[in-house]
């Protein structure tokens, strides 16, 4: 298996355009999170969704930030409008049942200038 | 609001050292401890505890978790220069009653080992 995939890898926007990070996670998941990661806050969750349905999305800033996951295997995380403090790492994991480890993407590293 | 605190946030050591990092959690309904190192890309799973007092073990790294004092240590032995990494501590809560518990890290801790 390839691991949980996450598109794009890096991402440079300016202020006020929408930004849709994706993420396939590994085949059988049936939970899927979203991360964000600075040097000042660690690593944050914002929503988590088991068997394609949003559980948690506590953590989700604000309404500028939405996320979906239309299936099994693909999720994305959308930022609409970006602001230069959303500049970070975000990170996609997955894990199945009965099993609390997740597996984690590389990561997207986005810049908003 | 489940919380996971890491001490210390960094640390600074030379080949050979041992050293022993700290998690302190305060978590709904505790299901399970995990411990991930973090290098310059994604985390990557090292440790599941789920029960005090059990130590577990790879090669120079050992965990143990306290459910009563809700903390966990993690240690590393021989210390060498790729050891050094960002170790996360995370827990598992199991919100709401459901059986898919939200995992919550905490900030971390840098460890630097020189040669």
């Amino acid at each position: 298996d390839a691991g949980v995939i996450q598109s794009p890898r890096h991402e440079v926007t300016e202020m006020g355009q929408e930004v849709t990070l994706r993420c396939k996670p590994i085949s059988g998941h049936n939970s899927l999170f979203w991360y964000r990661q600075t040097m000042m806050r660690g690593l944050e969750l914002l929503i988590y969704f088991n068997n394609n349905v949003p559980i948690d999305d506590s953590g989700m800033p604000e309404d500028r930030f939405s996320a979906k996951m239309p299936n099994a295997s693909f999720s994305t995380l959308k930022i609409q409008p970006s602001e230069p403090r959303d500049s970070a790492v975000y990170f996609c994991a997955s894990r199945t049942t009965g099993f609390p480890e997740a597996f984690f993407g590389q990561g997207t590293r986005l810049t908003v200038v | 609001e489940d919380k996971v605190v890491q001490s210390p946030l960094s640390l600074v050591v030379h080949e050979g050292d041992t050293v022993t990092l700290n998690c302190s959690y305060e978590v709904t309904n505790f299901r399970s401890l995990l411990w991930y190192k973090q290098e310059k890309k994604a985390p990557t799973f090292l440790f599941m505890l789920t029960s005090s007092g059990i130590e577990k073990k790879s090669g120079r790294l050992s965990s143990i978790l306290d459910k009563k004092e809700l903390f966990s240590i993690l240690n590393i032995t021989a210390t060498q220069t790729g050891d050094s990494a960002v170790y996360l501590c995370a827990t598992e809560g199991n919100a709401g009653g459901t059986s898919y518990g939200k995992l919550t890290f905490g900030q971390g801790t840098i460890l630097t080992v020189h040669p």
